[in-house]
């Protein structure tokens, strides 16, 4: 049974980063492509980017460029996702999904993570 | 960068209603196309894939259809437990796009 499952709820002040973990089990972890996906308060989802732990390669929305570090252990089996310079507007539950490589639409998802940024 | 636009942005139709949900793609993704449904505070579920193939566990009143820049989801007989938020995803390319989402509700 393939599980994702996320670190917990973080509060965090503008300007700081905060990291967010989704460790992978019941599958083999290399084999897929992990994205993180975010949804605002009362809004949509918003694809952030995601990585292919098997080649090592990530890719990321323009939105996020520069802004976002998408990682993997895979001796773990554990897919990170950073964001800095947090403000206001990065309020959201974060989710990470997994994907196939070649067709990576999401069948699994993780609980999702709360992350709140207010001074 | 290929856009995905729904339509409608919500919509309120009866239990038993056919319910008919458009997304469009701003450049031809072929059959690149997914659903999800998103029930109020809970995590999106997969339904369609391949713009037209039902994930396993889904109800059959579920399809999809189209290909290229036109797809849509189809709800044959709408029921209360289909109350939720709708989106489509294009996933051809380096660029995992989501479409903005259709409410459903009963009227």
């Amino acid at each position: 049974q393939v599980q994702l499952v996320q670190s917990g709820a973080e509060v965090k002040k503008p300007g700081s980063s905060v990291k967010v973990s989704c460790k992978a089990s019941g599958g083999t972890f290399s084999n897929y492509a992990i994205s993180w996906v975010r949804q605002a308060p009362g809004q949509g989802l918003e694809w952030m980017g995601c990585i292919i732990p098997l080649f090592g390669t990530s890719n990321r929305a323009q939105k996020f460029q520069g802004r976002v570090t998408i990682t993997a252990d895979e001796s773990t089996g554990t897919a990170y996702m950073e964001l800095s310079s947090l403000r206001s507007e990065d309020t959201a539950v974060y989710y990470c999904a997994r994907g196939n490589i070649r067709t990576p639409f999401f069948d699994y998802w993780g609980q999702g993570t709360l992350v709140t940024v207010s001074s | 960068d290929v856009q995905m636009t729904q339509s409608p942005s919500s919509l309120s139709a009866s239990v038993g209603d056919r319910v008919t949900i458009t997304c469009r793609a701003s450049q031809g993704i072929g059959n690149f196309l997914a659903w999800y449904q998103q029930k109020p505070g809970k995590v999106p579920k997969l339904l369609i894939y391949a713009a037209s193939t039902l994930h396993s566990g889904v109800p059959s009143r579920f399809s999809g259809g189209g290909s290229g820049t036109d797809f849509t989801l189809t709800i044959s007989s709408l029921q209360p437990e289909d109350v939720a938020t709708y989106y489509c995803q294009k996933y051809n390319g380096a660029l995992l796009t989501f479409g903005g989402g259709t409410r459903v509700e009963i009227k």
